[in-house]
């Protein structure tokens, strides 16, 4: 079935540093793909929509010039988390429906990040 | 925007009993409504979803049902097991799961041997 990759899985590092995260579609090509935000303990939160060939669109509240979203090919999409402090711990997790009728979104296994 | 409300925040159950998760929706245009399992530092898995112009969909001891009127679904595991226990949460989009899920906040199901 249609599978999507997260890597990292898991990040440490110290505050000021960018960390990219990537998000590939390994048997589907994926127009879109979706990021969420999940804080311990709580549900997952939509920071933006990644589009292929075209700017990201990003909710309300998540700052588009510190979370840098690229989607440059048709699997593959980058998060890229600038000047990391604290706060911006959490687990990332993408998603990307599959073009293909009425298919589920397929979920990757997340990146917990952990700024020091 | 959607609104997605889901009861309880956390389900005890004895192994073998049934266990039942209910979700509520807002908005009225909202088609697409599947449930995820999410074990301990890892993504969700998708255990069942169903559409709108479905009541009720089974699969082996999962189902879910879907009442359109009153913007309620709901999930039902029978005959529980410890390796059921997990967080699981609802979600709701329009355009069949298309478009960005909104989440309920979780179910927390320990299922006690």
């Amino acid at each position: 079935g249609a599978v999507v990759s997260q890597h990292p899985s898991w990040v440490i590092c110290k505050s000021g540093t960018s960390v990219k995260i990537e998000c590939r579609s390994l048997d589907f090509q994926a127009t879109t793909m979706f990021w969420y935000r999940q804080f311990p303990k709580q549900s997952l939160m939509l920071m933006a929509t990644s589009n292929e060939g075209s700017k990201a669109t990003y909710e309300q509240g998540v700052e588009k010039d510190k979370f840098l979203i690229n989607h440059a090919s048709l699997t593959l999409s980058t998060l890229t988390v600038t000047s990391a402090h604290p706060e911006d711990s959490s687990f990332y997790i993408c998603s990307a429906p599959v073009p293909l009728g009425n298919q589920p979104q397929h979920f990757g296994d997340g990146t917990r990040l952990s700024i020091l | 925007g959607e609104n997605v409300e889901q009861h309880p925040s956390t389900l005890s159950v004895q192994e073998g009993d049934s266990a039942v998760i209910k979700c509520t929706y807002s908005d009225s245009a909202s088609n697409y409504f599947p449930w995820y399992k999410q074990e301990l530092g890892k993504g969700p898995q998708l255990i069942i979803d169903i559409r709108s112009n479905v009541g009720e969909k089974k699969d082996q001891r999962i189902a879910v049902t879907l009442n359109k009127t009153a913007k309620h679904f709901s999930l039902h595991i029978t005959e529980t097991q410890p390796e059921d226990s997990a967080v699981y949460f609802c979600a709701a989009s329009r355009n069949s799961g298309n478009t960005p899920l909104v989440f309920g906040k979780g179910t927390r199901l320990s299922v006690i041997a």
